[in-house]
């Protein structure tokens, strides 16, 4: 699976719309960017993710590049409640027996009122 | 609907100990994948089991070990404990396969320290 590249902190402003970068530049053509989140003390959460079109979903919009290199997360309007560490994760999809996560260090963004 | 739960929520352990843990997956979930988070880092793929087998290990020595039960909940045995595997073990579960639904769905994690 490709490494992914994320800026290890972020901070936002509470209702502000909180844009988080990833970079994959070695990702391959059946790979998907994959998004997921952890607060304080919980599991990984998972939010969104996407081969090439940009998705949405009730919690956040992913936006990636057309060359695939890269993504962006986007929360349209950050509450307190996002302030959690964010995973950006590429990988091919498979069949259960092999859909292991590999997470890296994650960027952890702090939403302040 | 429960979701994934996970047993006990904290433990310690002394080193040379052996430690079981416990997952029971989200209903309708057969694939069960363990995690290793040490502090401040991202979590760290341990091992996978369907069906009952050990389908995908990762980079973790033969003191830790797994099981899976015909009702697809699964346990964590790790022995001869170190300082080290002092984190948060996390199990995660993923729906049946053939479901083209390819999230993994999280426990609350067991955080386990070893004095």
């Amino acid at each position: 699976d490709a490494k992914t590249t994320q800026p290890p902190s972020m901070d936002c402003a509470e209702g502000r719309a909180a844009n988080l970068p990833c970079n994959h530049s070695t990702i391959s053509g059946n790979e998907y960017v994959y998004w997921y989140r952890q607060i304080h003390s919980q599991g990984p959460q998972y939010i969104i993710h996407g081969l090439k079109n940009n998705e949405t979903n009730e919690m956040a919009s992913l936006i990636i590049t057309e060359d695939r290199k890269s993504s962006t997360l986007i929360l349209p309007h950050a509450t307190l409640r996002d302030t959690a560490v964010y995973y950006c994760i590429v990988r091919v999809n498979r069949n259960n027996a092999g859909n292991m996560l590999t997470f890296g260090g994650g960027t952890r963004l702090m939403v302040k009122p | 609907d429960a979701g994934v739960t996970q047993s006990p929520t904290h433990l310690i352990k002394t080193r040379g100990q052996q430690v079981t843990l416990r997952c029971s997956p989200k209903s309708g979930h057969d694939t069960v994948s363990w995690y290793q988070q040490a502090l401040g880092q991202g979590p760290q793929f341990i091992f996978q089991y369907y069906e009952e087998e050990e389908r995908q290990r990762g980079n973790f020595p033969d003191r830790f070990s797994g099981h899976q039960f015909p009702n697809y909940s699964s346990e964590l045995n790790v022995n001869a404990l170190l300082l080290g595997d002092s984190a948060l073990y996390l199990c995660a579960s993923t729906p049946r396969l053939g479901t083209s639904y390819n999230e993994q769905f999280f426990g609350p994690g067991t955080r386990l320290t070893v004095l």
